[in-house]
């Protein structure tokens, strides 16, 4: 089974208006880290928005918040007010448990979205 | 701070020849790892290091050799390059275990 699903191919939205960007994930570890990351078309990729599994709150950094539905194991990227330069591939990624081993990042396979002006 | 960085940006090799990427990091991170990432896939780990003079395989170490002599730099070599590994090749650190990974501007790498 593939432990970060994004199935949306691609989405488009409309300049100001928001957006959620879906990922569920599969695990069965207790300790675990849900992270978003922005690709454009330059090719870098560029951190967005954390959230651990204890975390109470749903995280959020500016425009960006995490829609963390622990019980549905899903962990969506909601986009306020969505801005031309918001156009790029979206990846969620997850880091299982806390030892060397596990510090590594298993990727989805993206979403791209396109703003519209 | 220039973060994380990677050279060459762009490399062409043949199949057989060798190379090796540079990844540089000043923000004094423990932990680094190689990716690659493919057409329509996420990036895909093919090491990683948990500090200076440690490395351990990934998911896809095959056909890749990386060494950290120096807590700053991560290399992965490509002994005899193969077509299959034409990819986007990124390289990433993090403070410790449970940090978020900053992310180098990628390497593009075709072998023809």
């Amino acid at each position: 089974a593939q432990k970060i699903t994004q199935t949306q191919p691609g989405m488009f939205v409309q300049e100001k208006e928001a957006v959620t960007l879906d990922c569920t994930y599969d695990t069965s570890d207790q300790s675990y880290g849900l992270f978003w990351y922005k690709q454009p078309s330059s090719g870098e990729m560029i951190f967005l928005i954390y959230q651990g599994s204890y975390d109470e709150q749903n995280a959020t950094e500016g425009r960006y918040s995490l829609n963390f539905q622990k019980a549905r194991k899903s962990a969506n990227l909601v986009i306020s007010a969505s801005q031309l330069g918001d156009s790029a591939m979206y990846f969620c990624a997850m880091r299982e448990g806390y030892t060397g081993a596990n510090s590594k990042l298993t990727f989805g396979k993206g979403i791209t979205l396109s703003v519209r002006p | 701070n220039a973060g994380v960085t990677q050279t060459p940006k762009f490399r062409v090799l043949k199949t057989g020849q060798s190379m090796t990427l540079l990844c540089a990091q000043d923000m004094n991170h423990e932990y680094m790892y190689w990716y690659r990432q493919d057409p329509g896939m996420g990036l895909r780990l093919i090491h990683y290091s948990v500090g200076e003079g440690t490395t351990a395989k990934g998911e896809v170490p095959d056909g890749y050799n990386v060494s950290r002599l120096k807590k700053q730099n991560f290399l992965l070599g490509l002994e005899s390059a193969a077509p299959s590994q034409t990819s986007v090749y990124f390289c990433a650190s993090s403070y410790s275990i449970a940090s978020t990974q900053y992310f180098g501007p990628g390497t593009r790498l075709t072998v023809l």
